[in-house]
């Protein structure tokens, strides 16, 4: 079964400061779908962004790139230019690409952003 | 872009009664959908999917006659909590994948979740 994996419950970064959320997933599979979703106080989830995993390139979105390294199976995701709206809940999240459509996520990383 | 309506946002029942929490796609059609709990400072959980005219696939440990799921339409899936008891006290979230989007790279589209308090 695939899992994700977040090690950091919680971090702090200073505003206009760069931060690096971890993240490492297991799987059998060579074809999937990676995600980062932010879960401001609103508690809506928002997606961050998104990586596909035959796909060498990092994908970025504006402040937000990933660091994909398909080997080691981790999946970190930073922030640039930390801004007070960044505050959020931040989860890693694994879809199969063929097996089902099932999410799954991993326990996520509260960001607190110091002014 | 694709928009998810979960609603009631929050809702108090009292032990013992049912509650129906719904989930409309509003500008898409959703084969698929999709609930979650969420518990306090927790990630979420899949509790099931449903497919739009099937029954509704359920995850491991979730009491399918405790958790009724009914996806009608291609727009509407409902989430019924049967004789709720505290211990049911959470945050549902419902998503959903828009049907013409094949690719799944495109993710899903969250509701904004409910809020239950079962007294």
């Amino acid at each position: 079964a695939q899992t994700v994996t977040q090690s950091q419950p919680e971090m702090s970064v200073q505003e206009a400061e760069t931060v690096t959320l971890s993240c490492t997933y297991d799987t059998s599979e060579s074809d999937y779908y990676l995600f980062w979703y932010k879960q401001p106080p609103s508690r809506q989830m928002i997606l961050v962004i998104r990586q596909e995993a035959y796909k060498q390139q990092n994908a970025t979105e504006n402040r937000f790139s990933v660091n994909f390294q398909k080997a080691a199976k981790s999946f970190s995701l930073k922030i640039s230019d930390s801004q007070l709206g960044d505050a959020a809940m931040y989860f890693c999240a694994y879809r199969s690409a063929h097996r089902d459509d099932k999410i799954i996520f991993g326990k996520g990383t509260r960001l607190h952003i110091l002014p | 872009g694709a928009v998810v309506s979960q609603h009631p946002s929050w809702v108090i029942c009292k032990s013992g009664t049912s509650v129906k929490i719904e989930c409309r796609s509003l500008d898409f059609q959703a084969t698929t959908m999709f609930w979650y709990r969420q518990f306090p400072k927790q990630s979420l959980m899949l509790m099931a999917t449903s497919n739009e005219g099937s029954k509704a696939t359920y995850e491991q440990g979730v009491e399918k006659d405790k958790f009724l799921i009914n996806h009608a339409s291609l727009t509407l899936s409902t989430l019924t909590v049967t004789s709720a008891h505290p211990e049911d006290s959470s945050f549902y979230i419902c998503s959903a994948r828009e049907s013409t989007q094949s690719a799944p790279i495109y993710g899903y589209t969250f509701g904004s979740g409910t809020r239950l308090t079962v007294v």
